[in-house]
């Protein structure tokens, strides 16, 4: 059964880094049928997915235009782990956010328990 | 402004059918299949249909969904308390090379 633990800091400040990191158990990052997102929700914008990373013979990254300039995603195959860095974040960036496994059909369905990130001086 | 239209809320007494739609165009859901998500607050988000029609194991069979052309529905059938939730449609677009969310429909069930 796939888990993903989400760990990082609750606040930051604007203009800084927002980094966020996904363990995964029950499955591995260099999976060939898995995809790795994150996706965040606020009341304003609803679920807002930013990218995702997966491994097809090497690593792919695809990201959300809104987002394209200041994001990225990595894996880390030493420790079966995604990483989640925003820079640059406003109070706009503020909110819930996920990472998720991606499955055949495009399906999201193993979810992280959510970070509550809150960009504040 | 979301690339594909949700109602931004319906409602529906208990026992009644609810029906949500979502509409996108031929870059998203006209090429490619649609899962819908439920979101309760404070907990992560459940799919609950993929692939326009198809509901994972688990999922009641009150759930059901659709798609025509550009737009697809979920249906929700014998409206219960506990379906009362944010609903999002979900699909990859080919223009933006990007999965899109819908606006969200938040359902009350009265």
């Amino acid at each position: 059964q796939v888990q993903l633990h989400q760990s990082g800091p609750g606040l930051v400040r604007p203009s800084q880094t927002l980094s966020l990191t996904c363990a995964i158990s029950g499955d591995s990052v260099s999976s060939n049928t898995a995809a790795w997102n994150w996706i965040r929700q606020s009341p304003s914008r609803g679920l807002e997915w930013l990218g995702r990373t997966y491994y097809r013979s090497k690593w792919f990254n695809n990201y959300a235009l809104s987002v394209k300039s200041r994001i990225s995603i990595n894996p880390d195959t030493s420790t079966n782990q995604i990483s989640l860095q925003l820079n640059s974040v406003t109070p706009e960036d503020t909110a819930v956010y996920y990472c998720a496994r991606e499955g055949s059909r495009e399906t999201l369905g193993n979810w992280g328990q959510g970070t509550l990130v809150t960009v504040s001086s | 402004q979301s690339v594909l239209t949700q109602p931004p809320s319906t409602s529906g007494a208990p026992g009644q059918t609810v029906t949500i739609s979502c509409s996108g165009s031929s870059s998203n859901i006209g090429s490619n299949t649609v899962n819908w998500y439920q979101h309760l607050p404070g907990t992560a988000p459940k799919l609950l249909i993929y692939s326009n029609n198809q509901r994972p194991s688990g999922v009641p069979d009150r759930f059901s969904g659709s798609k025509s052309g550009t737009s697809v529905s979920l249906a929700i059938s014998g409206l219960q308390s506990e379906d009362e939730a944010d609903y999002y449609c979900a699909v990859w677009d080919d223009s933006l090379n990007g999965r899109v969310f819908g606006g969200g429909t938040k359902l009350t069930v009265l």
